[in-house]
């Protein structure tokens, strides 16, 4: 079953502290992935994307993340968090153009909370 | 990528009636997707909204309670109807443009139900 897993329900950290919020995968082929965030009260902005060829993608706000087959995984990153980086993240993946279909399946989300 | 407003931003509305929420693209797009995002939830896809025909919708969805209109390649409507406290969500529209790779999302709807 295609399934997309947020471990961490909720992270705190303090301003100026690195960051990894954790996603892993289960999908048939490699999907393509996303970061999206989501500010309160906001919709869903995109962070990134993974298509193919460097698996360490950067971001916007200074994220990046890395994909790693091995283990299904596409984890985001930070080297120092500011107190505007306080959102709900999602991971989530989607089929490849090819496939002739586009529903994409999110993980849960991840809660930031930065403490000043 | 695609800019997506969505209107109204968020409405109170009494049980049994119902909302009409708009979705516009600032340019042309294949496919176009409402969302609901239950209070502390993340996103379940309600429907795909097909330009000229009747839209698909997800295991759970109805037509009945959820009507979608995409009259065009910019366009479309989310009616939420018959509304009781469990309708109380976000509502998000999301596009996809011609390349097909990416999905971008609107502001969202913050639908309350008294």
């Amino acid at each position: 079953a295609q399934s997309v897993t947020q471990p961490d329900i909720h992270i705190t950290v303090s301003e100026g502290a690195s960051l990894e919020l954790r996603c892993n995968y289960s999908y048939g082929a490699t999907p393509y992935l996303f970061w999206y965030v989501q500010s309160p009260g906001q919709g869903l902005q995109l962070l990134l994307k993974y298509f193919s060829g460097d698996t360490l993608v950067q971001g916007i706000k200074g994220f990046e993340a890395e994909f790693k087959r091995s283990q299904s995984s596409f984890n985001l990153r930070k080297p120092s968090v500011h107190w505007s980086d306080a959102a709900e993240y999602f991971c989530a993946v989607g089929p490849p153009t090819t496939s002739g279909t586009y529903k994409y399946i999110f993980g849960t989300g991840t809660r930031l909370k930065v403490l000043a | 990528s695609a800019v997506i407003s969505q209107k109204p931003s968020r409405d109170i509305c009494q049980r049994g009636t119902s909302l009409t929420i708009q979705c516009q693209v600032d340019s042309q797009v294949t496919m176009m997707f409402w969302y609901r995002q239950q209070p502390g939830q993340s996103l379940t896809l309600i429907a795909t909204a097909n330009q000229g025909s009747e839209a698909t919708y997800e295991s759970g969805f109805v037509i009945d309670k959820f009507p979608i209109s995409r009259p065009n390649l910019t366009f479309s409507t989310l009616t939420v109807s018959n509304l009781s406290p469990e309708d109380s969500s976000i509502y998000l529209c999301s596009a996809i443009g011609w390349v097909g790779d990416t999905q971008y999302f609107g502001p969202g709807t913050r639908l309350t139900v008294l």
